[in-house]
């Protein structure tokens, strides 16, 4: 089944304490990207991905980090979380030369107390 | 500069009523057109899609869309809503030159009551 997996789907943790959100997909797509969710302010995105060992900011880059060591990882990395980025958190991936949209990641859920 | 507009944060209705979710955005440039649902605790689904060509495009679960150049607007639409449609949908634009990146509305929650 095509699909865009993330790992964990919750998470709890506390300020400083580096933490690291996984995000994988099969279904070979070169671009992806990373969202956040809040209430009231729709979808933002983080960081993007053309392809392999390249990144981008997006909208709202500042306290994350990402890699794409292969085609099929895009983790997101949070060096030193705060409170401010507690929210809901969605990966997703496409094929580039289409327009066929977004397949989105089931989400994680991130506390930071 | 490029946004998207949603203009109702939530909408009520009842069962089996006709809704509009209402969708603007701001461009000079090409745009692709998106429509996705959340449903509760869930990841975001892919409702419909304009690329090109016929203005009235279809999606899943009877839902229908209609893009206006001249209003820059995909407003969507349903002659007849579920209790199962309430949920959270989002328009999304991939403005041209954008590197795929989907610009998102805020969103409007649709509430579908007995």
């Amino acid at each position: 089944e095509a699909q865009v997996t993330q790992n964990p789907r919750y998470l709890i943790t506390v300020t400083g304490k580096k933490l690291t959100v996984t995000c994988s997909q099969n279904m070979n797509h070169e671009y992806m990207s990373w969202y956040r969710q809040d209430p009231g302010l729709g979808l933002r995105q983080i960081y993007y991905s053309m392809n392999v060992e390249v990144t981008d900011k997006g909208d709202v880059p500042e306290g994350y980090k990402v890699s794409r060591k292969e085609k099929r990882n895009f983790p997101l990395i949070l060096e030193s979380p705060s409170p401010n980025q507690t929210s809901l958190y969605f990966c997703a991936s496409s094929a580039t030369g289409t327009n066929y949209g977004y397949t989105f990641g089931s989400g994680t859920r991130l506390t930071v107390v | 500069a490029q946004s998207v507009t949603q203009l109702d944060s939530q909408v009520p209705v009842f069962e089996e009523a006709p809704v509009e979710l209402r969708c603007n955005y701001s461009s000079s440039v090409s745009v692709y057109l998106f429509w996705y649902v959340q449903y509760p605790n869930q990841g975001l689904q892919l409702l419909l899609k304009y690329l090109s060509g016929s203005t009235l495009v279809k999606g899943i679960n009877g839902f229908e869309a209609e893009f206006n150049k001249s209003q820059t607007s995909f407003h969507l639409r349903k002659p007849s809503v579920h209790i199962s449609d309430t949920a959270e949908y989002f328009c999304a634009v991939r403005f041209g030159g954008s590197n795929y990146k989907l610009t998102f509305g805020k969103g409007t929650l649709l509430t579908v009551n007995p």
